[in-house]
């Protein structure tokens, strides 16, 4: 079946200016994460919903970030006012979540978006 | 979450068994260990996780030391395919975040 895909695969933008990042998880995955990954880095997670809500933003840097999944499906992550430093590979994942316990569900990743603030 | 330790790069040629070695001396009797790659310009990918028994699935084995403050991730025959970045996860089952806490996992250079 279809993976998680995410779009656009590349975004440039010029500092200041506002992206939006989408991620379309497997079909019926409850559990939703965005990770961020910079070059030569490991990933590192941003935020995580079970659902419509967001059940641990801490991993955001700061409130120029945000991250809605208004129906429990699609997520997009928003970001204000882009800085240089946020220039990463954006990676989104899903989960089933089929209540196997915190920290057992298999997470499945998408290609992610590269993000290049010029 | 319990830190895990890797070698920063390993290498192998095609066809031999590669051994990916994790220290995690700090894991808690319930934390299981699991293993993702990345391949070049992809997401990750589930590998293989375990608690304390060795596991084998299709795509690789997982031994782990009897203390379990280490761990190896057995690619029994390296392809070129299997050429990718390797990370090394410790997960909570009950009650913890359900994040992925990565390092810089282990970059896996297979030689033809």
């Amino acid at each position: 079946g279809a993976g998680v895909s995410q779009t656009p695969s590349n975004k440039v933008t010029e500092k200041g200016k506002y992206v939006e990042l989408r991620c379309d998880p497997i079909s019926g995955h409850t559990a939703l994460y965005w990770y961020r990954q910079s070059l030569g880095q490991g990933p590192e997670f941003l935020i995580y919903f079970q659902g419509t809500g967001a059940a641990d933003d801490s991993g955001l840097p700061n409130d120029r970030f945000f991250a809605v999944r208004p129906e429990g499906s699609v997520s997009t992550l928003k970001i204000q006012r882009t800085e240089r430093g946020d220039s990463a590979v954006y990676l989104c994942a899903s989960s089933p979540n089929i209540g196997q316990g915190g920290g057992l569900d298999t997470q499945y990743f998408g290609p992610g978006t590269r993000l290049t603030v010029l | 979450d319990a830190k895990t330790t890797q070698p920063n790069s390993m290498e192998s040629n095609e066809e031999e068994p590669v051994h990916l070695p994790c220290n995690h001396s700090t894991i808690s009797g319930t934390d299981y260990i699991h293993w993702y790659r990345q391949l070049p310009s992809q997401g990750p990918e589930y590998v293989i996780h375990g608690l304390t028994s060795n596991v084998n699935n299709r795509m690789a084995s997982l031994a782990i030391a009897e203390d379990r403050k280490s761990s190896t991730l057995i690619l029994h025959r390296a392809t070129l395919r299997d050429a990718a970045v390797y990370y090394c996860i410790l997960r909570v089952p009950q009650g913890g975040s359900e994040k992925l806490v990565f390092g810089k996992g282990t970059k896996l250079t297979v030689n033809p």
